[in-house]
């Protein structure tokens, strides 16, 4: 079983519109949890990092769910900028130098 | 704030032929660094990491192997290429100063084909 799991879509959701993506992980134990934005044969830049008790960045809303062990990110009034790819990572409480990487998630928002 | 440079961007090599990817680090000291290869449509893959000079931590046996000769270098080689070394190799930091030792930065990536 994959440490970390996301849809790999493509999300293909008009301008405006409200989209939601989910991550699972395996490992009950995980301590740290971020959402990276990957632009087409560019480097992963962190999004954000996502808190116990969920975080907001502008239209930007990221939440954990221990209980069930998943993570979401929730992206209101797309942009056409939006359009990437975002990478679901999480790291274990017994290694903080393991970053284990989602396959992403596809988005692609159209005018 | 740190900027990490990695060299070259792009790079074709026949199979069998040897490698050297470079990165290095600007505006932090003591960094965590970090080797990963991306596979076309995939997710990224821990090859290396490494808390200080000289010291190198494998998390895949393969033909692939990591030096850091200094603070702020972190070096990826090999002795001979195969053709599955294809890939996106992207260098990685944290414990950048003022961030969570948890939080990491990537440089712009190096673009390997071997044909």
């Amino acid at each position: 079983r994959k440490e970390v799991e996301q849809d790999p879509g493509p999300f293909n959701v008009p301008e405006g519109a409200t989209v939601a993506f989910n991550c699972t992980y395996s490992n009950s134990a995980s301590q740290s949890f971020f959402w990276y934005r990957q632009d087409c044969r560019k480097e992963p830049k962190l999004l954000m990092s996502v808190y116990s008790s969920g975080n907001e960045d502008g239209r930007f809303t990221a939440q954990l769910n221990r209980a069930s062990q998943y993570i979401s990110l929730l992206i209101r009034d797309s942009k056409l900028s939006d359009s990437a790819t975002y990478l679901c990572v999480v790291t274990p409480l017994y290694n903080f130098n393991k970053f284990y990487f989602g396959s992403g998630t596809k988005l692609n928002v159209k005018p | 704030s740190q900027t990490i440079h990695q060299w070259p961007a792009t790079l074709v090599q026949p199979v069998g032929s040897p490698l050297s990817l470079e990165c290095t680090v600007e505006g932090t000291s003591n960094p965590n660094l970090y080797w990963y290869r991306q596979a076309a449509g995939r997710g990224l893959q821990l090859l290396f990491y490494s808390v200080g000079i000289g010291q190198i931590s494998s998390e895949v046996p393969q033909n692939l192997s990591a030096s850091r000769p200094q603070d702020r270098q972190f070096i990826l080689s090999s002795k001979k290429l195969l053709l599955s070394d294809s890939g996106f190799y992207l260098c990685a930091c944290t414990n950048v100063a003022g961030e969570s030792t948890d939080t990491q930065y990537f440089g712009p990536g190096t673009r390997l084909t071997v044909l």
